[in-house]
């Protein structure tokens, strides 16, 4: 099983430039959710979908869109990336049943210059 | 408000020895308080869930959790720690009332283990 997929794996971009992150989970669940992590913080929520065609904002979701293409991809776009954005970005979906844990893909690393 | 928080942000062992990271936690409502372990470079993968079946916990691994409601904490355990298991872990909780949010988690700042030979 493939899980939670992201592309691209590693990103350097320039401030100012935009790019759009790719999510794709193959477990049927409704909801996905994208996270950032910086050192000392955990993980902070940027936005999440609780299903397809609908999308919410998180906890930090400034210079963030997002797109919930069908149910199994959930794209992030940075429309002008700024130095603050360095992070690591990780999607994941959550189980419809029991205790609804999530379920990670393996990150995306991304530098802003 | 709900929140977490882990008590020690490193935590240094010798193999061989037990493992305790500590959590608590502050819920309005009979949370889902789950274990997540990161390798280095790597996702976040989950370590074991509480949902309110049974305070004693096992996850993979090896590790445990106890839920204790009148401390409000879920400390992770571990009785024999190995190398493989340095790793950061985090204390999550899931408030599926919040703000509407259901099922939205949120993290503690996470606690490095490291083990020594």
């Amino acid at each position: 099983n493939a899980g939670v997929t992201q592309t691209p794996k590693f990103q350097v971009l320039k401030t100012g430039q935009s790019m759009t992150l790719q999510c794709a989970q193959d477990m049927n669940h409704n909801s996905m959710y994208w996270y950032r992590q910086d050192p000392g913080m955990g993980l902070r929520l940027i936005y999440y979908s609780a299903s397809e065609g609908t999308t919410d904002k998180g906890e930090v979701p400034n210079g963030y869109n997002v797109s919930r293409l069908n149910k199994r991809e959930f794209s992030l776009r940075l429309e002008s990336a700024a130095p603050s954005q360095t992070s690591v970005y990780f999607c994941a979906s959550r189980t419809q049943r029991g205790a609804h844990e999530q379920y990670f893909g393996p990150g995306t690393r991304l530098t802003v210059t | 408000a709900q929140s977490v928080t882990q008590l020690d942000s490193h935590v240094s062992v010798s193999e061989g020895t037990p493992v305790l990271l500590r959590c608590n936690y502050s819920s309005s409502y009979s949370p889902s308080l789950f274990w997540y372990v990161q390798h280095p470079n790597k996702g976040l993968q989950l370590l074991l869930k509480y949902t309110s079946a049974a305070t004693l916990v096992k996850g993979i691994n090896g590790f445990e959790a106890e839920f204790k409601k009148s401390e409000t904490s879920f400390h992770l355990t571990k009785p024999s720690a190995h190398m493989s298991d340095a790793a950061e872990y985090f204390c999550v909780v899931s408030d599926p009332d919040y703000g509407g949010s259901q099922g939205n988690l949120i993290f503690g700042k996470g606690t490095k283990l490291s083990v020594k030979p």
